[in-house]
């Protein structure tokens, strides 16, 4: 079965840490979304690998394909940070397949 | 910049009610998705399209259906809404073979 899981499920953290968000899945995938999702919002992609790493400000994606493993890095966390982060698969067609997600709270 | 639209970003309906979500998107994509989202379960696939009149289901169609009559636009019907279906509903699109999906706003939709 294809499964994506994410840990940990809450995280809460003061202003200036850094964060790591875990995603781990179970077979092989074409690429993998890492999605937020503001209180009250909809979702926005915040990265697409498919291999690697990306860097887009302070946050930073990486991707290991023999452990079928990805991390989410915020380096530097902000209040405005706080949000739910989703990690989605494609398993090999163009469904996702989500994680249950990662509430980040960042304390001032 | 992609837009995905949803027609309201709340709505209140009582049991019974026959429900209409509305989807556009204004990219040309071919894939167009309608997800629900609860909490503890995350999103769930319910319905998708790949091309104008078709769909497939996802993983849980039951009590949904769905219309897409133009590229553009992609219907959620509740036939008869339940207080099980109160929940968030996102809509999503993308292009055909690219692994990449945009969302819309959602629409949380209270059955009661």
């Amino acid at each position: 079965k294809n499964e994506v899981e994410q840990s940990p499920q809450n995280l809460t953290a003061q202003e200036g840490e850094f964060i790591t968000i875990n995603c781990s899945y179970s077979v092989g995938i074409s690429a993998l979304h890492w999605l937020q999702q503001h209180p009250g919002g909809g979702i926005v992609s915040l990265f697409m690998l498919s291999s690697g790493k990306k860097k887009h400000g302070r946050l930073i994606a990486t991707i290991n394909i023999q452990e079928k493993h990805s991390s989410l890095h915020i380096t530097a966390s902000h209040p405005r940070d706080s949000a739910v982060y989703i990690c989605a698969v494609f398993f090999g067609n163009e469904k996702l397949t989500f994680g249950t997600g990662t509430r980040l709270t960042i304390i001032p | 910049d992609v837009k995905v639209t949803q027609s309201s970003r709340y709505l209140v309906k009582r049991t019974g009610e026959k429900v209409f979500l509305e989807c556009v998107q204004d990219m040309d994509h071919e894939n167009m998705f309608w997800y629900r989202q609860d909490p503890g379960l995350g999103l769930r696939l319910i319905y998708f399209s790949y091309d104008v009149k078709m769909k497939e289901k996802g993983d849980i169609p039951e009590g949904y259906s769905v219309s897409r009559e133009k590229k553009e636009r992609f219907s959620l019907i509740l036939e008869s809404a339940s207080t099980n279906q109160t929940s968030m509903y996102l809509c999503a699109s993308g292009r055909s073979e690219i692994y990449e999906q945009y969302f819309g706003p959602g629409t949380r939709l209270t059955v009661t």
